[in-house]
């Protein structure tokens, strides 16, 4: 049952502190998004991995966010320090390459994260 | 730029036909998704268009026009577990996602 995991599935933390998202893509998935999603803005792409490497992570306040692939089975997104307005649920999502194909992103279940 | 627009609520009866629009912008285009996200739960895919045309899986069928940047998602027999988010997706340089259309189905 291939799918993405995502840790934790909920955080509650304080203002300030840091956060670490996990997330294990699809084995033989090599390109991982993450996504922010908030009722407000709806669903924002943060950063978008190919073969480990960082494409794109324009979407991404790059002052306290920070994502990294270590290697090929793990993804994180990291929050120093953490604000309230960061609230939201992320999602982790892997897929293949396009180019022609369909290349649908498998999402996570997310990590709802509260920043009291 | 890029841009994806969709309205932000529907109702629709349970039996009857909907159809959920598009519009989009994206630079490098390259393909437009539908997902559907239940409250609570993470996006899974629907359709994938890249040609103009329709697409038909089951219920749920997916148009594309690429000189209009205009697509629907066209749902049938609507059931109340088709209650959901409908999310239009442009894929470009990058894949951007709409903000979700709300689909209410009553009985």
């Amino acid at each position: 049952d291939a799918r993405v995991t995502q840790t934790p599935r909920h955080k509650v933390t304080e203002m300030g502190q840091e956060v670490t998202m996990r997330c294990q893509p699809i084995l033989g998935h090599n390109t991982v998004f993450w996504y922010r999603q908030t009722m407000m803005q709806g669903l924002e792409l943060l950063a978008y991995f190919r073969n480990r490497a960082p494409l794109d992570d324009s979407g991404m306040p790059k002052d306290r966010f920070s994502a990294e692939m270590p290697d090929a089975t793990l993804a994180t997104l990291k929050i120093q320090p953490s604000e309230p307005r960061d609230s939201a649920v992320y999602f982790c999502a892997s897929g293949l390459p396009e180019i022609g194909a369909n290349t649908e992103a498998f999402f996570g279940q997310g990590t709802r994260l509260t920043v009291v | 730029g890029q841009n994806i627009d969709q309205p932000t609520e529907m109702t629709a009866t349970e039996g009857a036909i909907v159809q959920i629009n598009c519009t989009y912008q994206t630079s490098g285009f390259n393909g437009l998704f539908w997902y559907q996200q239940h409250a609570g739960e993470a996006p899974t895919f629907l359709s994938y268009n890249v040609l103009d045309g329709l697409e038909e899986k089951g219920r749920f069928s997916s148009f594309l026009s690429r000189s209009k940047g205009y697509s629907y998602l066209l749902l049938k027999e609507l059931q109340m577990k088709d209650s959901a988010s409908y999310l239009c997706a442009g894929r470009g340089f990058k894949t951007i996602f709409g903000a979700g259309t709300r689909l209410f189905v009553k009985a």
